[in-house]
């Protein structure tokens, strides 16, 4: 019940294309659904975040679209550029600043 | 700016030693830390969750007895590696909780030769 599923595990995108990747959750005390990105060698940073109580949050060209009965979540990043290459992660806690549980990863490599 | 600093970023270390990293919150006091472990092309684990001034709460399969966790004040918190062997060769990872946000430290990579 504390797992968090992400696919793909690895994604190809042209540059200029939408970049789609998934998450799906089974603990319904999850309120927070944070995606960070992560560079090798980096620590991750967080690219955005949304609670529950809305269906989609954009920032930029990244959006994360929510769908509460079907507990899943995902990432689209519009317009994606090679400088987006890296690893994706989701993630879920009970609160933002509690314990989060990471999904397995996706690596995005985007071509020019 | 940085809200967490980790130390060192990166450290070899030969097989039966052992190896402090810390964690630190530069502007503000973390009521919670935790560290986290992540092998290459995988995902992170949640190792520990430390509070300040108490003990850490290690998640299942951690040895607490090999990676010590001590939180002794609001800003510092470090994970040592004991008796480290090759296995433990990983990206290791803090993250500092601040009333409801957190941040990730920037991550060590320890290599045990």
């Amino acid at each position: 019940q504390q797992q968090v599923k992400q696919s793909p595990q690895s994604l190809i995108v042209q540059k200029g294309g939408i970049s789609i990747i998934n998450c799906a959750y089974e603990n319904t005390a999850f309120d927070y659904f944070p995606w960070y990105q992560q560079f090798p060698g980096k620590g991750p940073a967080l690219l955005i975040a949304i609670r529950p109580d809305v269906s989609e949050k954009k920032e930029g060209r990244f959006t994360i679209s929510f769908n509460k009965s079907a507990k899943q979540f995902s990432l689209h990043i519009m317009d994606s550029q090679p400088g987006d290459s890296a690893t994706y992660f989701c993630a879920a806690s009970r609160n933002q600043g509690g314990k989060l549980i990471f999904g397995q990863g996706t690596e995005l490599s985007v071509k020019p | 700016g940085a809200v967490v600093s980790q130390h060192p970023s990166w450290v070899i270390c030969k097989s039966g030693t052992s190896v402090k990293i810390e964690c630190r919150s530069l502007d503000f006091q973390a009521t919670t830390m935790f560290w986290y472990r992540q092998f290459p092309k995988q995902s992170l684990m949640l190792m520990a969750t430390s509070n300040e001034g108490s003990k850490a709460t290690y998640e299942q399969g951690v040895e607490k007895d090999k990676f010590l966790i001590n939180h002794a004040s609001l800003t510092l918190s470090t994970l040592t590696v004991t008796s480290a062997h090759p296995e433990d060769s990983s990206f290791y990872i803090c993250r500092i909780s601040v009333n409801t946000e957190a941040f990730f430290g920037q991550g060590t990579r320890l290599t045990v030769v």
